[in-house]
């Protein structure tokens, strides 16, 4: 199974700035996630990160907002960007195991915005 | 993928078996159903899957119906730490996992 480290485990910031997440994986994959969890609420794909080219968004989600790098098949960052406190949220990092089509999650992001 | 209904919450006294259900009546033949857990503010963690045989490893066991349209997810010996919220999701068999639906779960409790 992969194992996923996600840093910060958490992060208080102030209205309009920006907080970079990273995600990194114990072994090269193909497919990899971003989710967010509102409070109380079940998780949402925001995109694909994709190696190489630019990230695949669901809908109601921007680059612009949410910027996603994947320099290669072990990493990849989400930032948060000009954040508002509507965007505390847990934010996690998923792998898709293709061989058994299994998910695997990095602990997540407690993400608070006052 | 197909939509699952879950019962928001169950209650279960430790070291008895939870059996949590999950209606998925729109599945098609090719998808399989996954479930996850996830315990207070950590990341989903897998715990098991099938697509129409019941399926058993050292977490759970998996029962689904001769129909494929539900299934039941079972703790054989709950402990305290099974204390999670439970998601059962359908999902195809290859492909991303762009539009698999991640529903409220089930807020599983097991007491004392």
């Amino acid at each position: 199974s992969a194992v996923i480290s996600q840093k910060p485990s958490r992060d208080i910031c102030q209205r309009g700035t920006s907080l970079t997440i990273q995600c990194q994986v114990d072994s090269q994959v193909t497919m990899m996630f971003w989710y967010r969890q509102q409070p109380g609420q079940s998780l949402t794909l925001i995109a694909t990160a994709n190696q190489g080219s630019e990230a695949t968004y669901e809908s109601g989600f921007v680059i612009d907002k949410f910027p996603i790098s994947r320099p290669n098949l072990t990493f990849s960052t989400l930032t948060v960007s000009n954040m508002s406190p509507e965007d505390s949220s847990i934010y996690l990092c998923s792998v898709l195991d293709r061989g058994n089509e299994k998910l695997f999650f990095g602990s997540g992001t407690q993400l608070s915005v006052l | 993928d197909a939509k699952t209904t879950q019962p928001p919450s169950m209650d279960c006294a430790e070291g008895r078996a939870a059996n949590l259900p999950c209606n998925h009546s729109t599945i098609s033949g090719n998808e399989y159903v996954y479930w996850y857990r996830q315990i207070h503010s950590q990341g989903p963690q897998y715990i098991i899957h099938g697509l129409k045989n019941n399926e058993t490893n050292e977490m759970a066991s998996l029962i689904i119906t001769e129909d494929r349209k539900s299934s039941t997810l079972i703790l054989p010996h709950a402990t305290l730490r099974d204390t999670a919220v439970y998601y059962c999701i359908v999902k195809g068999a290859a492909g991303n996992n762009r539009k698999l639906i991640w529903g409220l779960g089930t807020s599983l409790a097991v007491n004392p």
